[in-house]
C-alpha cells in the first residue's frame, strides 16, 4: 500500500540556518504530494504542494520538489525563524486508490532556537 | 470565509463511555474527512464522506465507532464504549469533491481515556 517515510526528529536549528527535512513515499499510482505544518496549538495547515512529477511548489520560504526517479519531496527552506517551530507532516494522495484521501508521515518536528 | 469547527476542543472521559464529536465543515465543501492523529504519529483516516454517502471507511473500527454526516454538511464521530488506546487528536477536514482538492483541518479534538 502507499506509505510516507519522512526523517525523524526533533530537528533543532539556530536562527537563519538552513532546514531540510527528508521525505520518500511509496505509491502504486500517480500521488499528489504536500507538505502540512502543525503550530503549537493549532490545527494543521497546508504549506505547500505539488501534484506531477518536477513541480515545485513554495510557500512562506518553503520549497519542495516532486522528484519521481528518487520517490521524494524533500522540504527546504534557507533561513529558519523561530516562528517556524512546529511540526511538519509529508503526504501523499494517491488518485488512483481512495479518492482524496492523504497518507501521512510521522512527523518531524521542528525547533529554532535565536 | 470561517474555516472548518469542531467541538468540543477537549474531553476526558473513563473507559467504556461514550462520546461524540461534532464539525462543521467549510460552505459548500461536499467532502468531509474525520482522522484519528495518536500522539508521536501522523493522522490517520477513519472515514471519508461525499455528501452524506460513506466513500472510504476501511480504517473505522466499526465495533465501537460509528459516524455520520445527516443532510450532507455537519458530521458527528461517536465513539462507544471507549478504550485506553482512543486516546487521541480526532481531526476533522473538508474539501471540494474533486479528488486532490485541498483539505482544510479544523483544530481537532483532544480526547484522553481514562
Amino acid at each position: 500500500g502507499d506509505s510516507v517515510t519522512q526523517m525523524e526528529g526533533p530537528v533543532t536549528l539556530s536562527e537563519e540556518a538552513f532546514l531540510t527535512i527528508n521525505c520518500t513515499y511509496t505509491a502504486t499510482g500517480y500521488p499528489s504530494l504536500f507538505w502540512y505544518v502543525q503550530y503549537p496549538g493549532e490545527g494543521l495547515q497546508l504549506l505547500l504542494k505539488a501534484t506531477k512529477a518536477d513541480d515545485k511548489g513554495s510557500n512562506k520560504g518553503f520549497e519542495a520538489t516532486y522528484r519521481k526517479e528518487t520517490t521524494s519531496f524533500h522540504l527546504e527552506k534557507g533561513s529558519v525563524q523561530v516562528s517556524d517551530s512546529a511540526v511538519y507532516f509529508c503526504a501523499l494522495s494517491d488518485l488512483g486508490g481512495s479518492w482524496g484521501k492523504l497518507q501521512f508521515g510521522a512527523g518531524t518536528q521542528v525547533v529554532v532556537t535565536p | 470565509e470561517a474555516g472548518v469547527a469542531q467541538s468540543p476542543r477537549y474531553k476526558i472521559i473513563e473507559k467504556r463511555q461514550s462520546v461524540a464529536f461534532w464539525c462543521n465543515p467549510i460552505s459548500g465543501h461536499a467532502t468531509l474527512y474525520w482522522y484519528q492523529q495518536i500522539l508521536g504519529q501522523g493522522p490517520k483516516l477513519l472515514i471519508q464522506f461525499q455528501n452524506n454517502g460513506v466513500v472510504d471507511d476501511s480504517q473505522l473500527p466499526k465495533d465501537r465507532f460509528s459516524a455520520e454526516r445527516l443532510k450532507g454538511v455537519d458530521s458527528t464521530l461517536k465513539i462507544q464504549p471507549a478504550k485506553l488506546e482512543d486516546s487521541a487528536v480526532y481531526l476533522c477536514a473538508s474539501s471540494l469533491a474533486l479528488p486532490g482538492e485541498t483539505q482544510y483541518f479544523g483544530p481537532g479534538t483532544r480526547l484522553l481515556v481514562l
